[in-house]
């Protein structure tokens, strides 16, 4: 199974601030990897498909970048409504496997 | 507008067997495979499998071959998934997602408790 690997594991951040997390395949994967966001106590929701599209609905203050094994998901200025685990899924083979899970909290 | 609603939250006995089931509106439902995801508890999201709803046709994830089985019925737009020889390890939120590829529309989930 390809392996996905977060980074961090643990974000600290303020409203307003920039925050960047990291996800990397160990194996190429082409563009094929999609960003979710779970709140607690809620089902994932999508946000990034094919590394840098952001679905229908979702603010543009979040955004992807990357392809083959190394992906970034970034969110230029936070607001409170962002505040919950973020995970990467790769859809390149069977597996799909998922990024162990990013933590945003409020500092 | 696409709807994925799962099964009542269920607690078995470990040995036992769950059945949960994810009733799909508001597209086509055998035009889109069906994904199965579990989340333990304080866990990260685990991919389990996804059925072609046309086929039958399941991939499983390697580590729930042998114990998982994914069926449907599409004259009611419905997926299921069983899971069997349940231990407190199986003890998590079972969420279903359609695919676009990707996994665009979840479940709101259905917790399985496994307890004596």
């Amino acid at each position: 199974d390809i392996q996905m690997t977060q980074s961090p594991s643990t974000l600290s951040a303020s409203i307003g601030d920039r925050v960047t997390i990291t996800c990397r395949a160990s194996q190429n994967i082409n563009n094929w990897l999609a960003w979710l966001q779970q709140r607690p106590g809620k089902a994932p929701k999508l946000l990034i498909y094919k590394a840098s599209s952001l679905e229908s609905g979702v603010p543009s203050r979040f955004s992807g970048s990357g392809y083959g094994t190394e992906f970034t998901l970034t969110i230029s200025s936070l607001q409170p409504d962002d505040f919950a685990t973020y995970y990467c899924q790769q859809y390149y083979n069977y597996g799909y496997t998922f990024g162990q899970g990013t933590k945003l909290e409020i500092k | 507008q696409v709807h994925l609603v799962q099964s009542e939250a269920e607690v078995k006995k470990p040995g036992a067997s769950v059945k949960v089931s994810c009733k799909a509106s508001g597209y086509s439902f055998s035009g889109w495979f069906m994904h199965w995801v579990r989340q333990a508890p304080g866990q990260g999201l685990e991919w389990m499998g996804r059925i072609n709803p046309t086929s039958g046709e399941t991939n499983l994830a390697q580590k729930f071959q042998g114990r998982v089985t994914m069926t449907r019925d599409t004259s009611i737009s419905t997926a299921y998934m069983d899971l069997s020889g349940l231990t407190s390890d199986d003890t998590a939120i079972y969420y279903c997602a359609r695919e676009s590829s990707w996994t665009d529309y979840w479940g709101q989930g259905t917790l399985v408790t496994v307890s004596s």
